[in-house]
């Protein structure tokens, strides 16, 4: 069993839809869950940051963590083409050393249809 | 854009060659990490260096090595090169080499795509 598992997709959407990312985990000393964006031929941006469990919100995007489940997501509201990504969900331990670095999702590609 | 940068932005090469790559990191930043990106295997780390010191390694290959040096950019060798090498080969940098604030705030640069023939 992988570590982090992402459904590949990928996911076509019209523009204006709620959309939904999923990551699953295996790993329970995961503590930093994040959310990148990767544009076609681009580095991975970092979109949200959130430890633990709970939600959080910034603009149109909402990352959700629930540990008891093992299970991550990032909601985009009123999703426009600009969005259309390769989405990459990673996570990280409490702590230094190599559990101290991310281990990535091999992402959710998006597009969104004007 | 980032403020990570990379040379070369494409590199081809052959079978048994030896190439390096560079990375110069976020002003400020102390951290490096390599990752490489492939579409079957994903985004997976490599190496982390922390102001000049190996901090970390993951799924660094024997024939693969990396330095930071003094004025903190790295370079990642890969030597002896086969198709399966055939990658994108991301740079990152970050504030923090271990603690809570700077786990997830890693910076990315824009790659280097290697090719091998």
């Amino acid at each position: 069993q992988k570590e982090v598992e992402q459904d590949p997709g990928p996911l076509s959407v019209p523009e204006g839809a709620i959309v939904s990312l999923n990551c699953t985990y295996s790993n329970s000393a995961f503590q930093y869950f994040m959310w990148y964006r990767q544009y076609s031929r681009k580095g991975p941006e970092l979109l949200m940051y959130t430890y633990s469990s709970g939600n959080k919100e910034d603009g149109r995007f909402t990352a959700q963590v629930d540990k008891s489940s093992k299970y991550i997501s990032l909601f985009i509201r009123d999703s426009q083409p600009s969005d259309s990504a390769t989405y990459l969900c990673a996570m990280s331990a409490s702590y230094g050393g190599s559990q101290g670095n991310l281990i990535f999702g091999k992402g959710t590609k998006l597009s969104v249809k004007p | 854009d980032s403020g990570v940068t990379q040379t070369p932005k494409h590199l081809i090469t052959a079978t048994g060659q030896r190439v390096t790559l560079r990375c110069s990191p976020r002003s400020g930043d102390l951290s490096v990490y390599w990752y490489q990106q492939s579409l079957d295997q994903g985004l997976q780390f490599l190496i982390q260096y922390y102001n000049g010191e190996e901090r970390a390694k993951g799924n660094i290959l024997e024939r693969f090595s990396a330095q930071q040096f003094p004025d903190l950019h790295s370079e990642l060798n890969l030597s002896s090169l086969e198709l399966g090498d055939s990658a994108l080969y991301f740079c990152a940098s970050s504030v923090e080499g271990t603690g809570i604030a700077g786990l997830g705030e890693q910076y990315f640069g824009p790659g280097t795509r290697l090719t091998v023939t």
